[in-house]
């Protein structure tokens, strides 16, 4: 089964800095196959990215996907106030189908 | 327009049955993986089961295998989680989400908009 590790947990930053956000798999994880969500309280998850690159449909391109193999990360650049959130990855090409990492949670100060 | 609506909160007792539904519409019902997401409180995404209503087929977690049945009924586009007997532990948010077509489990565009479980006696 594959587990996949976030980090940091949680992180605070200040509006107009960049922020890194890191997901990492017990095994390998074909680059085809890994999303990110943004969860904010209240709400349902929202897909930001698939494929380990590519933005959802209205996505702004602050938001920004890379990664292979057992690495994958998550960039904002240029953060604002409303990217407070936790931010979770999912891979979904392995058995079980589907895993999320334990999510990241940023705080905008 | 693509939308999961989900049915509404839900308070139960221990050991009691719950059937919670998720009706999709504005796509091809058939044609996409459904899925069950427990967000207990305060705490993260759990992925739990997955029906292709097209031909009904089923995955599982393994931390839900034998806890919870998944189904779904093409005939009004609606997928179902099902418990037979519920415990405090269930006590949660449960969102439904379309993932994928075919081979493909594929990320979750779109998202019901939860359904809150409370399991007390």
């Amino acid at each position: 089964e594959i587990v996949l590790t976030q980090s940091p947990v949680t992180l605070s930053l200040s509006p107009g800095e960049r922020v890194t956000l890191s997901c990492r798999a017990s095994q390998s994880v074909s680059s085809t196959f890994l999303a990110w969500y943004q969860q904010k309280p209240g709400q349902a998850p929202r897909l930001l990215i698939y494929a380990a690159s590519i933005r959802a449909t209205g996505i702004p391109d602050r938001f920004s996907g890379s990664g292979s193999g057992t690495d994958f990360t998550l960039t904002i650049s240029r953060l604002e106030p409303e990217d407070s959130a936790v931010y979770y990855c999912q891979q979904y090409g392995s058995s079980p189908p589907i895993t999320f990492g334990q999510g990241t949670r940023l705080e905008i100060k | 327009e693509v939308q999961l609506v989900q049915s509404g909160a839900e308070v139960k007792k221990p050991g009691e049955s719950l059937k919670i539904s998720c009706k999709g519409s504005g796509y091809s019902f058939n044609n996409f993986w459904i899925g069950w997401v427990r967000q207990m409180p305060g705490k993260g995404l759990e992925w739990m089961a997955i029906i292709y209503p097209g031909d009904s087929g089923t995955r599982y977690s393994p931390s839900f295998q034998g806890q919870v049945t998944i189904s779904a009924d093409n005939s009004i586009n609606t997928a179902y989680l099902q418990w037979s007997s519920l415990r405090a532990s269930d006590t949660a948010m449960y969102y439904c989400a379309r993932f994928g077509s075919g081979t493909y489990y594929g990320a979750a565009a779109y998202w019901g908009q939860g359904t809150l479980v409370t399991v007390s006696s």
